[in-house]
C-alpha cells in the first residue's frame, strides 16, 4: 500500500526566503507525483505535475523535483511572499485509473 | 485546465439523515473522483465515478453509504446516507482533464463542507 509522507508538518518564514518542501513515497512505481496548494476552506489548486520519466518542472518561483528510485519528491518555492501562505500537499498516481494518494501536507506560513 | 463546481458549498445537516452533493465540470471528462477529507487530515479517495456504470468503492468505502451516480461527461453526485458525526468533512470532487497514455493533471473542485450534528 502507497503512503506518502511530508516534512515538516509546518513552516514559518520570513518573506523573501528560499525554502524546500518535502515528500516521499514507500513505492516507486508511480505514474506521476502532483503538487497541490490548498488556502484554508478551499479546493485544491495543481501547481505542479511530474510525470514518472521526468525529473523536475518548472513554474514561475516553484521548481518541483522527483527521484523516482529513492522515492523522493521536493518542492522549491523561491522568494517566498505572504501570498505563498497555503497548506501544501504531494500526491502520486499509482496503478491504473490516476487514483491519487496524498501525503499529510506542509501548512506553511510566509510572514512579512 | 476544467472549470469544476459543486453544490452545496457547505451544509449543516442532521444525524440520520441523507445528503447529495452535485459535481459539474464545464468540459466532458473521462474520469472523475470523489475524496474526502477529514478535519485536519489529507485527503482520502472514496470512489471512482463511471459514467454508464456502478462506481468503483475504495477500501473501506461502500455503496450503501455512499452512493454515486454519473449520467454522463460532466456531471455526478456524491450521497452520503444516514449521517453521523464522524462523516463531518470537506467531500470534493475531481477530474482528470486530458488522457492519455500517462496519468495527467487532475483538476479539484472547490469542495462541499458538511457537518453532520
Amino acid at each position: 500500500k502507497q503512503e506518502v509522507t511530508q516534512i515538516p508538518a509546518a513552516l514559518s518564514v520570513p518573506e523573501g526566503e528560499n525554502l524546500v518542501l518535502n515528500c516521499s513515497f514507500t513505492d516507486s512505481a508511480i505514474y506521476n507525483l502532483q503538487w497541490f496548494r490548498q488556502d484554508p476552506g478551499k479546493g485544491l489548486t495543481s501547481l505542479l505535475l511530474i510525470q514518472s520519466s521526468q525529473r523536475e518542472q518548472t513554474s514561475g518561483r516553484l521548481n518541483a523535483s522527483l527521484d523516482k528510485s529513492s522515492g523522493r519528491s521536493t518542492l522549491y518555492i523561491a522568494a517566498s511572499q505572504p501570498g505563498d501562505s497555503a497548506t501544501y500537499l504531494c500526491a502520486v498516481s499509482t496503478g491504473g485509473g490516476n487514483k491519487l494518494t496524498f501525503g499529510t501536507g506542509t501548512q506553511l506560513k510566509v510572514e512579512l | 485546465s476544467a472549470v469544476i463546481s459543486q453544490k452545496p458549498s457547505r451544509d449543516i445537516c442532521q444525524r440520520g439523515t441523507s445528503l447529495t452533493i452535485q459535481c459539474q465540470v464545464d468540459s466532458q471528462v473521462t474520469m472523475m473522483f470523489w475524496y474526502r477529507q477529514q478535519p485536519g487530515q489529507s485527503l482520502t479517495l472514496i470512489a471512482t465515478a463511471n459514467q454508464g456504470s456502478e462506481a468503483t468503492y475504495e477500501s473501506g468505502f461502500v455503496i450503501d453509504k455512499f452512493p454515486i451516480s454519473r449520467p454522463n461527461l460532466t456531471f455526478s453526485t456524491l450521497t452520503v446516507s444516514n449521517m453521523s458525526p464522524e462523516d463531518s468533512s470537506i467531500y470534493l470532487c475531481s477530474v482528470v482533464a486530458q488522457m492519455g497514455g500517462l496519468a495527467d493533471t487532475q483538476y479539484f473542485g472547490p469542495g462541499t463542507r458538511l457537518t453532520v450534528l
